[in-house]
């Protein structure tokens, strides 16, 4: 099974500043995905990240909010910009390799407060 | 467009019973996979066990079982000789079976509290 880090596992953050997540996978994956879970809520994808080319973004979200970094095959960032209180939420990186079948792993996650 | 229905928002049984936890699911891809992953309090997601569409057995992981009634389109998770440590909030999730598509589609989650 892949074996999915995140970092930070929690921050708290004031309004207007800037957070970036760092994933990194122990494996070399094709796509990896960026998800957000506000509380109390189920998940919703943010973005799926290709390497060597822009992320795909879904609805509702855009790329000066959420811009995601790909640099590899076993790592990405996701930045959440221009903090406000509504970001605070968890957010989780996922991805699957050929080891792992049709499995999809997930980091620990990423705890923000925005104050 | 996939969807996944989990009806049942939370769940309370004791220690040691089973407890079954819904999930329906609405597709037009002919391969599709549904999953089932653990979220405890720590929000980690654990994934649990896997079925795809064309399994013809339904998957069991230790005390995790999957239900697969695919003309009803259904995927309940059993749990088997509950433990305190299964309280946790419950996803059913899906992804159709197509290279490159990996994008998750998940349910609104069941929190299973156990009770000693």
């Amino acid at each position: 099974s892949a074996v999915i880090s995140q970092k930070p596992s929690r921050d708290i953050c004031q309004r207007g500043t800037s957070l970036t997540i760092q994933c990194q996978v122990d494996s070399q994956v094709t796509m990896m995905f960026w998800y957000r879970q506000q509380p109390g809520q189920s998940l919703t994808l943010i973005a799926t990240a290709n390497q060597g080319s822009e992320a795909t973004y879904e609805s509702g979200f855009v790329i000066d909010k959420f811009p995601i970094s790909r640099p590899n095959l076993t790592f990405s960032t996701l930045t959440v910009s221009n903090l406000s209180p509504e970001d605070s939420s968890i957010y989780l990186c996922s991805a699957g390799d050929r080891s792992s079948g049709n499995t999809i792993y997930f980091g620990e996650g990423s705890w923000l407060t925005v104050v | 467009a996939q969807k996944i229905t989990q009806t049942q928002p939370g769940m309370f049984v004791q220690e040691k019973e089973a407890v079954t936890l819904d999930c329906t699911y609405d597709t037009s891809d002919p391969s599709y996979g549904l999953f089932w992953y653990k979220q405890p309090s720590s929000g980690e997601m654990i994934f649990l066990i896997y079925q795809g569409s064309y399994d013809q057995q339904n998957a069991t992981e230790g005390r995790y079982s999957l239900n697969f009634q695919k003309a009803r389109k259904s995927a309940n998770l059993v749990i088997s000789a509950s433990q305190l440590g299964d309280s946790a909030m419950y996803f059913c999730a899906m992804r159709p079976l197509i290279q490159g598509a990996q994008k998750l589609v998940f349910g609104q989650g069941t929190r299973l509290t156990i009770n000693p």
